[in-house]
């Protein structure tokens, strides 16, 4: 969905940088999120925010952190990156809601070597 | 704990014949469903969405779902499909007491649609 962007599509680093993702909205959602896709795996919820002020923790938060620097904008970092955080990374935004659905970005695909 | 199981990893079938997705669900309460489907070097994109209602749900690009609550089942369905719905499918639910209610997804399914 063009409404959400990341940069980079493709990072290649090495064991232990400091790698930054970042997403960007223009679709006016309060909510954000970031996921990480392994095959088989599905979609594992790394952390996200309902507001500029409300930043939580998900399901697999160990090893990253996030910044949320406006409404439109929310980026992951890998303080210290390693071989299994390699993955396809997918930021999203969503209205509030149970019944509402999310707006995925075109996905980061980041190796660690 | 809220979970959604896709029985097949890889599903093939032949263009023009109806095609099949399978997810089943296990949750807690009534289940909020959802299908998304993921292109080669794209985002998720949401397909459709089963919340309260008539168990037959429609969606984008000509797909349907049927929601089954005695088999806890919500399958995806094509009448015709097109080497173009080649993709990877995912189910997911919504779930009510964790990580603000955000989705638990399937692991997903991969559509091959041959000519």
């Amino acid at each position: 969905d063009a409404d959400v962007t990341q940069t980079p599509r493709n990072r290649i680093t090495k064991t232990g940088k400091r790698i930054m993702l970042e997403c960007s909205q223009t679709k006016g959602h309060d909510r954000m999120y970031w996921y990480r896709q392994d095959p088989g795996l599905g979609l594992r919820l790394i952390y996200y925010s309902f507001d500029v002020k409300d930043i939580n923790k998900g399901e697999i938060s160990d090893g990253y952190s996030v910044s949320r620097q406006a409404q439109a904008k929310f980026s992951l970092s890998l303080e210290s990156a390693i071989p299994n955080q390699t993955a396809l990374y997918f930021c999203a935004t969503s209205d509030p809601g149970l019944a509402t659905e999310q707006f995925f970005g075109p996905g980061t695909r980041l190796t660690v070597l | 704990a809220q979970s959604v199981a896709q029985p097949e990893d890889q599903v093939n079938v032949a263009e023009g014949n109806p095609l099949t997705v399978k997810c089943t669900y296990s949750v807690s309460g009534n289940p909020y469903l959802f299908w998304y489907v993921q292109y080669p070097n794209r985002g998720l994109q949401f397909l459709l969405k089963y919340i309260t209602g008539d168990n037959l749900v429609k969606g984008s690009y000509g797909f349907e779902a049927e929601f089954n609550k005695s088999q806890t089942s919500f399958h995806l369905k094509k009448p015709s499909a097109l080497v173009s719905d080649s993709a990877l499918y995912f189910c997911a639910v919504r779930d009510f007491y964790n990580y603000g209610q955000n989705f638990v997804f399937g692991p997903g399914t991969r559509l091959s649609v041959l000519p």
